[in-house]
């Protein structure tokens, strides 16, 4: 069965980095880009950005552009988010999603099925 | 960026009844919408996809309508794993964006 598992809890400090990692199984992992969105405590959910885990590509949200660098490993099925320059506003939940497999027979759907089970990080000084 | 307005941002209703919650584009996106159900502590979990097929294994209870700007989730005979928080979700353009939420509560 399809699973997403994420990296733990982390607490940073402001203007310092995090890097979340997604571990998929279940699946081939190269065949669907993965997604990340975060939350903020009580709040809605918030899309980043794609990364094609086949070719590496990349699509940020304009709001996240020069901070944040989607990587993935395809020799250990892992995606990878990395956020920079931390603000205390970037504390969230922050989760993993898989494209659903399109209902056309290609291309992508660029909404999700899968889900991580989710990251809180939390940044304070 | 397109815009989801979503209504009401919350709302009690009573085991058995029909609820209907809708979500407005701020500009037309066609069928490009989804909706998920969120329970505390937990991931979103799609629950109909191009904003009126329903996801496999999610119940027949739920349906979505609607095209354009105007889209509608029900659910008809509410049961008590039904009390969550619902979005929908365009991905007609970028940045994917979602609603701000209805949360469904016990009455």
């Amino acid at each position: 069965q399809v699973q997403l598992v994420q990296s733990g809890a982390e607490v940073k400090k402001p203007g310092a980095s995090v890097k979340v990692s997604c571990k998929a199984s279940g699946y081939t992992f190269t065949r669907y880009y993965m997604h990340w969105v975060r939350q903020a405590p009580g709040q809605g959910l918030e899309w980043m950005g794609w990364i094609n885990p086949n070719s590496g590509a990349t699509h940020y949200a304009q709001k996240f552009q020069g901070r944040v660098t989607m990587t993935r490993d395809t020799s250990l099925s892992t995606a990878y988010m990395e956020l920079s320059s931390l603000r205390s506003d970037d504390t969230a939940v922050f989760y993993c999603a898989r494209d659903r497999p399109p209902s056309r027979g290609f291309g992508e759907s660029y909404y999700f099925d899968y889900w991580g089970q989710g990251n809180l990080v939390t940044v304070s000084s | 960026a397109i815009q989801l307005t979503q209504s009401p941002s919350s709302l009690s209703a009573s085991v058995g009844d029909r609820v209907t919650i809708t979500c407005r584009a701020s500009q037309g996106i066609g069928s490009d919408l989804v909706w998920y159900q969120q329970k505390p502590g937990r991931a979103p979990n799609l629950l109909i996809y191009d904003a009126s097929s329903l996801e496999s294994g999610v119940p027949s209870r739920f349906s979505g309508s609607g095209s354009g700007t105007d889209f509608t989730l029900a659910i008809t005979s509410l049961q008590p794993e039904d009390f969550a928080t619902y979005y929908c979700q365009q991905f007609n353009s970028y940045p994917l964006a979602f609603g701000g939420g209805t949360k469904v509560e016990i009455k």
